[in-house]
């Protein structure tokens, strides 16, 4: 069956840490793969976006990685803060753009001073 | 400023009752999408639109409706046929050429 997994619910971590979050697949083949970001009672909101012909993506602190060997992405964000605390999200795409994403559960991130 | 507007942000919904969602972009956004997230799902797909006139079902389609007459807006009903609809309510809208999705804040329904 098809799977996609991120492999905590929960992460705790103190601040100016790295935090780092995984995401596996089963069954799927995308194209790309994206990471989001929700605060509770809102809506996700994009952070990035990683194809499968990229092993690495970075964004100010926010680093992405993509091995379509081990079928897994690696969310990493460096010198993390109480600000950072939130629940991400992966998501996949298997189709050209209009398509629409499987997400996964999320996994709530806590950033301790 | 452009952005996506879901409405209302709470719901309550009598048992038996059709409630509709409404879903407004001005992105200029060709696709459009809803999901539904409930405690320790994630998002799961509901229905969804790449041009006017035109939507397919998502994974959780059943006792859900869309209709897609105009690019700006895709407005959700929930039937009486849906058995569980208390849930969180997520629109969504991309662009062709951007492949990441704008999110609209979410309604909150509940079934009283």
């Amino acid at each position: 069956s098809q799977k996609i997994e991120q492999n905590s619910e929960a992460l705790n971590i103190q601040e100016g840490k790295t935090a780092t979050l995984t995401c596996n697949y089963t069954n799927y083949s995308p194209a790309y793969l994206q990471w989001y970001r929700q605060d509770p009672g809102r809506g996700p909101v994009f952070l990035l976006l990683i194809r499968e012909n990229e092993k690495e993506k970075r964004k100010e602190r926010l680093k992405v990685t993509f091995d379509t060997t081990l079928k897994q992405s690696l969310f990493h964000i460096t010198a993390s803060q109480p600000a950072d605390s939130a629940t991400y999200l992966c998501a996949l795409g298997e189709g050209q753009a209009g398509t629409a994403l499987i997400f996964g559960k999320g996994t709530t991130l806590s950033v301790s001073s | 400023d452009g952005g996506i507007t879901q409405s209302p942000k709470y719901l309550f919904r009598k048992e038996g009752q059709n409630v509709t969602l409404s879903c407004e972009q001005n992105l200029n956004h060709d696709a459009m999408y809803w999901y539904r997230q409930d405690p320790g799902q994630g998002l799961r797909l509901i229905y969804y639109s790449q041009i006017v006139n035109d939507f397919q079902k998502g994974d959780i389609a059943e006792g859900y409706s869309v209709s897609r007459e105009k690019k700006e807006s895709f407005p959700l009903t929930v039937t009486s046929a849906q058995k569980n609809p208390t849930a969180f309510y997520l629109c969504a809208s991309r662009g062709l050429l951007h492949y990441g999705y704008t999110f609209g804040s979410g309604t909150r329904l509940t079934v009283v």
